[in-house]
C-alpha cells in the first residue's frame, strides 16, 4: 500500500499567516493527489485535486503543488474560517485509495 | 447539485452485521464509482471500498474481507454491508462521489456521514 505522511500534525498559526502543509508519498502518485479540509462534526470537503487544481468555489488562498512523492497545500493569508484539520489523499489506479493521518490547524 | 446521504442503523451488537445505504439525488449514480470511507472518534479517514455500476470494485485489504458494497442503480442507491463487527468498528461513516478527469480522480461529493456504535 501507498503510504502518505502529512508534516505537521499540528500547526498553531494567526489570521493572516501563510500557512504550508507537506505530503510525502511512499512511491511516487502523480497526479493522483487530493486535498481536503474538515471542520468539526462535517464531511470532508474538496479544495485541490490533480495536486495542483482548485477545485470550484474554493478560495483562492489556497494552492497546491509538487510531484513524484513530495506534495505541499498552501494557505496565502490565514482567515478564520481555514481553521480546521487537513488531509491529504492519492487515488492512484492500484488502490487502496490511502490518507495522510490529518494537520490540525488551530489558533495561536 | 448532487446530494448524498447516509442512512442506516446508529447502534449495533458485536458480532452483528452493518447495512448502510448512501441515496444520491441531483444526479445518475451509473456514471461514476461510488466510494464508503470511515473515521473513527478522534481519528483519521481509512477508504473502505469503491463499486461501480459496471460490477467493478475493490476494497481495503485491512477489512480482511468482512465488506460488500453493492450498486442499486433503479433506486440511484449503493450499500455497504459489514459483517462480524467489532468495537474497532465504531466510526463515522461516509459515502462520496469519485470523480476522474484530467488525468486525475478525485472525491468530489460526499454524504453528511452516520455514527455507527458497536456496542452489546
Amino acid at each position: 500500500d501507498i503510504q502518505l505522511t502529512q508534516s505537521p500534525s499540528f500547526l498553531s498559526a494567526s489570521v493572516g499567516d501563510r500557512v504550508t502543509i507537506t505530503c510525502r508519498a511512499s512511491q511516487g502518485i502523480y497526479p493522483y493527489l487530493a486535498w481536503y479540509q474538515q471542520k468539526s462534526g462535517k464531511a470532508p470537503k474538496l479544495l485541490i485535486y490533480g495536486a495542483s487544481t482548485l477545485q470550484s468555489g474554493v478560495p483562492s488562498r489556497f494552492s497546491g503543488s509538487g510531484s513524484g512523492t513530495e506534495f505541499t497545500l498552501t494557505i496565502s493569508s490565514l482567515q478564520p474560517e481555514d481553521f480546521a484539520t487537513y488531509y491529504c489523499q492519492q487515488l492512484t489506479s492500484l488502490p487502496p485509495y490511502t490518507f495522510g493521518q490529518g494537520t490540525k490547524l488551530e489558533s495561536k | 447539485q448532487v446530494q448524498l446521504q447516509e442512512s442506516g442503523p446508529g447502534l449495533v451488537k458485536p458480532s452483528q452485521t452493518l447495512s448502510l445505504t448512501c441515496t444520491v439525488s441531483g444526479g445518475s449514480i451509473s456514471t461514476y464509482y461510488w466510494n464508503w470511507i470511515r473515521q473513527p472518534p478522534g481519528k483519521g479517514l481509512e477508504w473502505i471500498g469503491y463499486f461501480h455500476s459496471s460490477g467493478r470494485s475493490f476494497y481495503n485489504p485491512s477489512l480482511k474481507g468482512r465488506a460488500t458494497l453493492s450498486v442499486d442503480t433503479s433506486e440511484n442507491q449503493f450499500s455497504l454491508i459489514l459483517d462480524s463487527l467489532t468495537a474497532a468498528d465504531t466510526a463515522v461513516y461516509y459515502c462520496a462521489r469519485e470523480r476522474c478527469t484530467l488525468g486525475t480522480c478525485y472525491f468530489d461529493f460526499w454524504g453528511q456521514g452516520i455514527l455507527v456504535t458497536v456496542s452489546s
